[in-house]
């Protein structure tokens, strides 16, 4: 898999717009970026993905540098409940079959 | 999204003994099954890759004879921890792939305790 680099932990204040970056800057062609989320003790919760172009979901929006080497999540009206930790991987685009391999991710702590 | 379903929740065995883990995908057939490991404070840790009808893939360092996979059907595979002890505590999770799409889906975990 592609390496990605998040940071450890970030804040962000309720109701505020969340944004969560990502560089991954060995990203090949035809690999992905896909984005989940953990709340504690939960499964991973899957959030969205995409290729070149921006992408928009009910949950957020993922907007992705031209050349790809880096992302950010968005999520446009931060809650309580979106305190979590994120997650950005990018699979080996030869074997896109759900396979994902976690990094440390980042925690996001929304405060009132 | 797809539902994934993982029982039980919760489990507490004695050591020797063996504890069988389902995973289920409800709405979807799921070709591919992951199973994952979690110890407090990290990351989920890839154990193995689970494939309808054939043998599982293990990652390097886990204990096949161990951590027994089946995956018997399209909608179903289990983990069986065999011969538990303390160190295999964990919360184990699972993860589904469609044959429609590419994103996985995860079950809610399984938290085992080995006393």
């Amino acid at each position: 898999d592609a390496k990605t680099t998040q940071p450890p932990s970030m804040d962000c204040a309720e109701g505020r717009a969340a944004n969560l970056p990502c560089n991954h800057s060995t990203i090949s062609g035809n690999e992905y970026v896909y984005w989940y989320r953990q709340i504690h003790s939960q499964g991973p919760q899957y959030i969205i993905h995409g290729l070149k172009n921006n992408e928009t979901n009910e949950m957020a929006s993922l907007i992705i540098t031209e050349d790809r080497k880096s992302s950010t999540l968005i999520l446009p009206h931060a809650t309580l409940r979106d305190t979590a930790v994120y997650y950005c991987i990018v699979p080996d685009g030869s074997s896109n079959t759900g396979k994902l391999i976690f990094g440390q991710g980042t925690t996001l702590q929304v405060k009132p | 999204g797809a539902v994934v379903s993982q029982h039980p929740s919760r489990v507490i065995c004695k050591s020797g003994t063996s504890v069988k883990i389902e995973c289920r995908s409800l709405d979807f057939q799921a070709t591919t099954m992951f199973w994952y490991r979690q110890f407090p404070k990290q990351s989920l840790m890839l154990m193995a890759t689970s494939n309808e009808g054939s043998k599982a893939t293990y990652e390097q360092g886990v204990e096949k004879d161990k951590f027994l996979i089946n995956h018997a059907s399209l909608t179903l595979s289990t983990l069986t921890v065999t011969s538990a002890h303390p160190e295999d505590s964990s919360f184990y999770i699972c993860s589904a792939s469609s044959t429609w799409g590419t994103e996985a889906f995860f079950g809610q975990g399984t938290r085992l305790t080995v006393v």
